[in-house]
């Protein structure tokens, strides 16, 4: 069975702070992962990430994949409080494959 | 890029009722679309997985009966969450395959069953 395990679930930190969240999976058939920011409503699309050991980056977000390892990692320099959300790894098996969550950071940004 | 339109975005009920709640793919073709349910401080969790023109895959636990999953047509699959309980108050979100970034995902119902 699919397996993805994120961690930590929840984080609280202050402004202008870095942080690391990881995710670590166990999947039959892996092509990428994804990586997802969830606020109020629907997840939004952050990452993909296929290739091992390249980093993507996004402003403040960062993220890279080690497929030898099976893990993750979503960086976030110089903390906002709009960073504030639900953060969501998932394995992606290809188009028509349904995506399997991990269980989510809740990382909290205060001022 | 890819659309995906759910609506309502929010309903309240009474209980013994039941709520229907609809995806839309506004540019695409839907051929599948998979229905997730988020109970607060939770993640999302599969319900079920929908094909145009064949019966929808439940997850293991989810009542078929219960909630039912129509794919109409490759733009349009709706949920309906029939004799609805309190315990059925939660977010439910529908995501279809899109093109580049793996997965369109709607923007959520949030029902409360009263």
């Amino acid at each position: 069975e699919d397996k993805v395990v994120q961690s930590p679930l929840s984080l609280v930190v202050h402004e202008g702070d870095t942080v690391t969240l990881n995710c670590s999976y166990e999947v039959t058939n892996f092509r990428s992962l994804l990586w997802y920011k969830q606020e109020k409503k629907a997840p939004t699309f952050l990452f993909m990430l296929t290739s091992s050991g390249i980093e993507k980056k996004s402003g403040r977000l960062s993220s890279i994949l080690d497929k030898k390892e099976l893990f993750s990692i979503l960086n976030i320099t110089a903390t906002q409080t709009g960073d504030s959300a639900v953060y969501l790894c998932a394995p992606y098996l290809g188009s028509n494959y349904k995506l399997t969550f991990g269980k989510g950071t809740l990382l909290t940004v205060n001022p | 890029g890819a659309v995906v339109s759910q609506h309502p975005s929010w309903v309240i009920c009474k209980s013994g009722t039941s709520v229907k709640i609809e995806c839309r793919s506004l540019d695409f073709q839907a051929t599948t679309m998979f229905w997730y349910r988020q109970f607060p401080k939770q993640s999302l969790m599969l319900m079920a997985t929908s094909n145009e023109g064949s019966k929808a895959t439940y997850e293991q636990g989810v009542e078929k009966d219960k909630f039912l999953i129509n794919h109409a047509s490759l733009t349009l699959s709706t949920l309906t969450v029939t004799s609805a309980h309190p315990e059925d108050s939660s977010f439910y979100i529908c995501s279809a395959p899109g093109t580049n970034y793996g997965y369109t995902f709607g923007s959520g119902t949030r029902l409360t069953v009263v």
